[in-house]
C-alpha cells in the first residue's frame, strides 16, 4: 500500500519567515495530494491540494509543489504569521483507490514573534 | 464544501461500553469514510462506509470492533465497541465533495473526541 513520509516533525520559524514542509510517497499511481491544517482541538482543514497533472499551485501565501519523478511534494508558507501555528498533514490518494487518503505523520509548525 | 456534522462532539466513556457516533451531511455524497486520530498521532482510515452494503475495513480494523451503518447517502454511524483506554481518540467522518474548479476534494467533520476511562 501507499506510504507517506513527512519531514520535519517540528518546525519553528520567526514571524515573516518562510516555512517548508516536505513529503514523499511510495505509490507512483497516487495522483491527488492534499494538505491539511489542524489547530489544537479542531478538525483537519483542507488548505491546498494538487493533482498530478500540475507541478505547482499557489493560493496567496501558500504554495504546493509536486515532483512526480522523485515522488515528493512540498508545502511552502511565505510571510508566516502566528496564526499559521498548527499541525500540518500531507496526504496522498490515487485514482481507483476509492479516494482513500494515506496521511503523513504531521509537522508541528510554530511561528514565533 | 459539504457541511458535515458529528455527534457527540466529545464524550467520556467507561471501559467495556460501546458508543455510537453519528455523521450527518447536508447533501448527498457517494463516498463516506471514518478515520481515527489517536492522541498526538496522524489520521488512519478505519473503513469506507458503503451505502446499502457492508463497510470496507482497512487492515487492522474489524467489523466486530467498529460496526458501521450507512442507511442513505447523507448519514452514517460508527460504533466503537467494548471500549478500552487505547480507543481514546478523535473519530472523524469524511466525505468526498466535488467542486467545479477542483474536482473531488475530501472534507472532514468536526470530529468526536472520545476518552475511555
Amino acid at each position: 500500500g501507499e506510504n507517506v513520509e513527512q519531514h520535519p516533525s517540528t518546525l519553528s520559524v520567526q514571524e515573516g519567515d518562510s516555512a517548508v514542509i516536505k513529503c514523499t510517497y511510495s505509490d507512483s499511481a497516487s495522483n491527488y495530494f492534499p494538505w491539511y491544517k489542524q489547530e489544537l482541538g479542531k478538525r483537519p482543514q483542507l488548505i491546498i491540494d494538487i493533482r498530478s497533472n500540475v507541478g505547482e499551485k499557489k493560493d496567496q501565501r501558500i504554495a504546493v509543489t509536486l515532483n512526480k519523478t522523485a515522488k515528493h511534494f512540498s508545502l511552502h508558507i511565505t510571510e508566516t504569521q502566528p496564526e499559521d501555528s498548527a499541525v500540518y498533514f500531507c496526504a496522498a490518494s490515487k485514482a481507483g483507490g476509492g479516494n482513500k487518503l494515506t496521511f503523513g505523520t504531521g509537522t508541528q509548525l510554530k511561528v514565533e514573534l | 464544501s459539504a457541511v458535515i456534522s458529528q455527534k457527540p462532539s466529545r464524550d467520556i466513556c467507561q471501559r467495556g461500553t460501546s458508543l455510537t457516533i453519528q455523521c450527518q451531511v447536508d447533501s448527498q455524497v457517494t463516498m463516506m469514510f471514518w478515520y481515527r486520530q489517536q492522541p498526538g498521532q496522524s489520521l488512519t482510515l478505519i473503513a469506507t462506509a458503503n451505502q446499502g452494503s457492508e463497510a470496507t475495513y482497512e487492515s487492522g480494523f474489524v467489523i466486530d470492533k467498529f460496526p458501521i451503518s450507512r442507511p442513505n447517502l447523507t448519514f452514517s454511524t460508527l460504533t466503537v465497541s467494548n471500549m478500552s483506554p487505547e480507543d481514546s481518540s478523535i473519530y472523524l467522518c469524511s466525505v468526498v465533495g466535488q467542486t467545479l474548479v477542483n474536482g473531488n476534494t475530501i472534507y472532514f467533520g468536526e470530529g468526536s473526541w472520545l476518552t475511555v476511562v
